[in-house]
C-alpha cells in the first residue's frame, strides 16, 4: 500500500523555472524523505526532513513539511533539462519501519 | 565507491518459467532490500535483510517468490513459476544499517517481461 501521494502527476515547466511537487500523507510520521529516479536508472535520495523539521535545503531543492496537515512540498528553483525525472515522496512511520513510497510527479524540463 | 549493482538489467521470459536476479550492495552495508515497482508506480517492499536474516518479508508473495541473502553479502530474489502480473522493474537498495534515517542506495534495477 501507499501512504504518500504526490501532486500533481505530471508537471512540464521551462528552464530556468521552478518546480513545486506536493506530497500528502494520511498517518504520523518519524520523517520524510525525497528520491528522484531518471528514466532507466534507479532511485537517488534527495533530502530527508523529520517530523520536528519545518524546512530544510540542500543546493536548488527546498522541501517544507507540515505535520498538521500531513504534507510536504519539493521546490527545485531554476530547474535545468537534467532535473527531467520522476519524484517521489516516502514516509517512514517509526525508528525501524520501512520506507513507503507514493505514486510520484513525471516532471518535464523543457530546454 | 562502486554503487549497488544488479543483474540482469533486462529479461524476457514467458509465463511459468522461473526467473532469477542477482545484487551485490554496497560494501559494508548491512541491510538489503528488495523492491517491485510497476509501471507509474512508487517502489513496494518486498524483502528486508538484515545481514543474512530476513526481517520484514510481510509483502513478499511466497508461494511464487524467494529470496537469499548467504553469507550476508549478495542477494538473490527468485520467482517460479512466473506470472503475467509480475511484469514489473524488480529494485534492490542497500544501506548501512536498517533504521528509518538511513539512506537507502538503489541499484538500477532489473526490468521483467513475462510474456
Amino acid at each position: 500500500s501507499q501512504q504518500g501521494e504526490e501532486d500533481p502527476q505530471a508537471l512540464s515547466i521551462q528552464e530556468g523555472e521552478n518546480a513545486t511537487m506536493n506530497c500528502s500523507y494520511k498517518t504520523s510520521i518519524n520523517n520524510l524523505q525525497w528520491y528522484r529516479q531518471n528514466s532507466g536508472r534507479g532511485l537517488v535520495h534527495l533530502i530527508l526532513i523529520r517530523s520536528n523539521e519545518r524546512e530544510k535545503h540542500s543546493g536548488r531543492l527546498r522541501v517544507t513539511l507540515d505535520t498538521s496537515k500531513k504534507s510536504s512540498s519539493l521546490l527545485i528553483t531554476a530547474s535545468r533539462a537534467a532535473d527531467t525525472a520522476s519524484y517521489f515522496c516516502a514516509t517512514v512511520l517509526s525508528g525501524n519501519t520501512p520506507l513507503v513510497f507514493g505514486k510520484g510527479t513525471r516532471l518535464s524540463v523543457i530546454a | 565507491e562502486a554503487g549497488v549493482v544488479q543483474s540482469p538489467r533486462y529479461k524476457i521470459i514467458e509465463k511459468k518459467q522461473p526467473v532469477a536476479f542477482w545484487c551485490n550492495p554496497i560494501s559494508g552495508h548491512n541491510t538489503l532490500y528488495w523492491y517491485l515497482q510497476n509501471l507509474g508506480q512508487g517502489p513496494e517492499l518486498l524483502i528486508r535483510y538484515e545481514n543474512e536474516e530476513a526481517v520484514d518479508d510481510s509483502q513478499l508473495p511466497k508461494d511464487r517468490f524467494s529470496a537469499e541473502r548467504l553469507k550476508g553479502v549478495d542477494s538473490t530474489l527468485k520467482i517460479q513459476p512466473a506470472e503475467l502480473g509480475d511484469s514489473a522493474v524488480y529494485l534492490c537498495a542497500s544501506s548501512s544499517d536498517g533504521a528509518g534515517t538511513d539512506t537507502q542506495y538503489f541499484g538500477p534495477g532489473t526490468r521483467l517481461t513475462v510474456l
